[in-house]
């Protein structure tokens, strides 16, 4: 099936700064890429949906000035955590594609 | 999108098949079934799909009753790298494809 990579599979960083996580569609383009956020022991709750060429769609709940979506390419969309806090620390999941949905490996945020 | 309801764990011999049962009562006409399947610390894996006719692929075979309320997915021979979170998703096709709502999934465990 279709692959998704994303980068990096896990990053830390201290309370205050900010991290980017991107998502690539690798044998196809998306021009939809979806994020998703999974606490340990929890299903995964979606984000946002990220549009090519215009904004992203944010979910009840989720503030869009602290998690920056961008989707500059057709197989490229990023998530940037700003000002990230302890409480940001989870494992961040995008998917991409058509009927089948195809999801990333995902990416372990811990902040420290 | 429609709510699933799955049971919370489920366990299967080695060898055995694993019949996964997924409750889906609200779903919509154009609203299809999928279901995936996540191994500890990483994204989900895509197994099959299906709208209303029984489908097999080679890792599952997926059987939906005719009133479309209800799923199961079964593994025909369950082996320990089976064991992992299966979620079972309604999801519309179409405008916004692939937006997901993850329920809470059930967990598998293949034991020898």
């Amino acid at each position: 099936g279709a692959v998704v990579s994303q980068h990096p599979s896990w990053v830390i960083c201290k309370s205050g700064t900010s991290v980017k996580i991107e998502c690539r569609s690798l044998d196809f383009q998306a021009t939809t890429m979806f994020w998703y956020r999974q606490f340990p022991k929890q299903s995964l709750m979606l984000m946002a949906t990220s549009n090519e060429g215009s904004k992203a769609t944010y979910e009840q709940g989720v503030e869009k000035d602290k998690f920056l979506i961008n989707h500059a390419s057709l197989t490229l969309s990023t998530l940037t955590v700003t000002s990230a806090h302890p409480e940001d620390s989870s494992f961040y999941i995008c998917s991409a594609g058509g009927y089948e949905q195809y999801f990333g490996p995902g990416t372990r945020l811990t902040v420290t | 999108d429609a709510k699933t309801t799955q049971p919370p764990s489920m366990d299967c011999a080695e060898g055995r098949a694993a019949n996964l049962p997924c409750n889906h009562s609200t779903i919509s006409g154009n609203e299809y079934v999928y279901w995936y399947r996540q191994i500890h610390s990483q994204g989900p894996q895509y197994i099959i799909h299906g709208l209303k006719n029984n489908e097999t692929n080679e890792m599952a075979s997926l059987i939906i009753t005719e009133d479309r309320k209800s799923s199961t997915l079964i593994l025909p021979h369950a082996t320990l790298r089976d064991t992992a979170v299966y979620y079972c998703i309604v999801r519309v096709v179409g405008t916004n494809a692939g937006k997901s709502t993850f329920g809470d999934g059930t967990t598998l465990t293949v034991k020898p």
